[in-house]
C-alpha cells in the first residue's frame, strides 16, 4: 500500500526558515516530488530527489533518504508569497510514471 | 515557457450527463496524466497514459471514466455519467520531455461541478 505523511499545518515568520517533513511507505519508490500549491490552483514543481542527499535550488532546498522513507523540504528567507501548500509525492517504481501525493502541508507565512 | 492548457476552466453538468474534458500536454512530453482534486482534499491520480494506451489507472477511473488522444496534440478525459461526487477539480499533466524526465507539469484545472 500506500502511505504519505507530512504534517497538516505550520506557520512560520517572514524571514525565517521552515523545513517540512514527510515520511513514506510505499510498496515502489522511483523518487519523490515536491510541489507547491496556492489555493485554487494547480500544483507547481519544487524538486525531484531520487539519490540520497541534499538538493538545493535557490531559496528552497530537498533532502531524501531512502532507506529511512524520509524527505524534507527547507524553506529559507521566507516571504509571504510563500504561503501556500507544500505537496510531498512518491513516484512509484517499474515506469508507469504513478505519483501517490500525501495530503499536503499548509503554510502560513506571518510577518 | 511550453506550458499544459485545459478547457474548459470551469464545467457545470447536470448528473447523469457526460462530460469530456480536454487538455493539450506540452508537445515534446511523451506521458500524460489525469489527476482529480475534491475540495479540500489531496491531489489523487486517475490514470497515466503512454504510447497510446492506458499505462496505469487507479482505482477511481472505473468504467464511467475513459481517456483518449484523439489527435497529435489533444489529451481528453470523459465521463459517461457524471455523479455528484465526481464535483472536483480535474488536472491534466504531462512528463517525459528533455531534461528532467521525471517532472510533471500541471495544466490549470478544469472544475468540474455537477448538479
Amino acid at each position: 500500500g500506500q502511505n504519505i505523511d507530512q504534517p497538516t499545518e505550520m506557520t512560520a515568520t517572514e524571514g525565517a526558515i521552515v523545513q517540512i517533513n514527510c515520511t513514506y511507505q510505499t510498496s515502489g519508490f522511483n523518487g519523490l516530488f515536491w510541489y507547491q500549491q496556492h489555493a485554487g490552483e494547480a500544483p507547481t514543481f519544487l524538486s525531484y530527489n531520487v539519490l540520497d542527499g541534499l538538493e538545493e535550488k535557490g531559496r528552497f532546498s530537498s533532502f531524501l533518504s531512502r532507506s529511512k522513507g524520509y524527505s524534507y523540504l527547507l524553506l529559507k528567507e521566507l516571504q509571504m508569497k510563500d504561503s501556500a501548500s507544500y505537496l510531498c509525492a512518491v513516484l512509484n517504481s517499474g515506469g508507469y510514471q504513478k505519483v501517490t501525493f500525501g495530503t499536503g502541508t499548509k503554510l502560513q507565512v506571518i510577518p | 515557457e511550453p506550458e499544459v492548457t485545459q478547457t474548459p476552466s470551469h464545467q457545470v453538468t447536470q448528473m447523469g450527463q457526460e462530460v469530456i474534458l480536454r487538455c493539450v500536454p506540452i508537445s515534446n512530453h511523451l506521458y500524460f496524466y489525469w489527476y482529480r482534486q475534491i475540495l479540500g482534499q489531496k491531489v489523487e491520480f486517475l490514470v497515466s497514459f503512454y504510447n497510446n494506451e492506458i499505462s496505469e489507472k487507479s482505482e477511481i477511473f472505473d468504467d464511467q471514466f475513459s481517456v483518449e488522444r484523439p489527435d497529435g496534440s489533444n489529451f481528453t478525459l470523459k465521463i459517461r455519467s457524471t455523479k455528484l461526487e465526481d464535483s472536483a477539480m480535474y488536472f491534466c499533466a504531462s512528463s517525459g520531455g528533455s531534461g528532467s524526465y521525471n517532472e510533471q507539469f500541471f495544466g490549470p484545472g478544469t472544475r468540474l461541478t455537477v448538479l
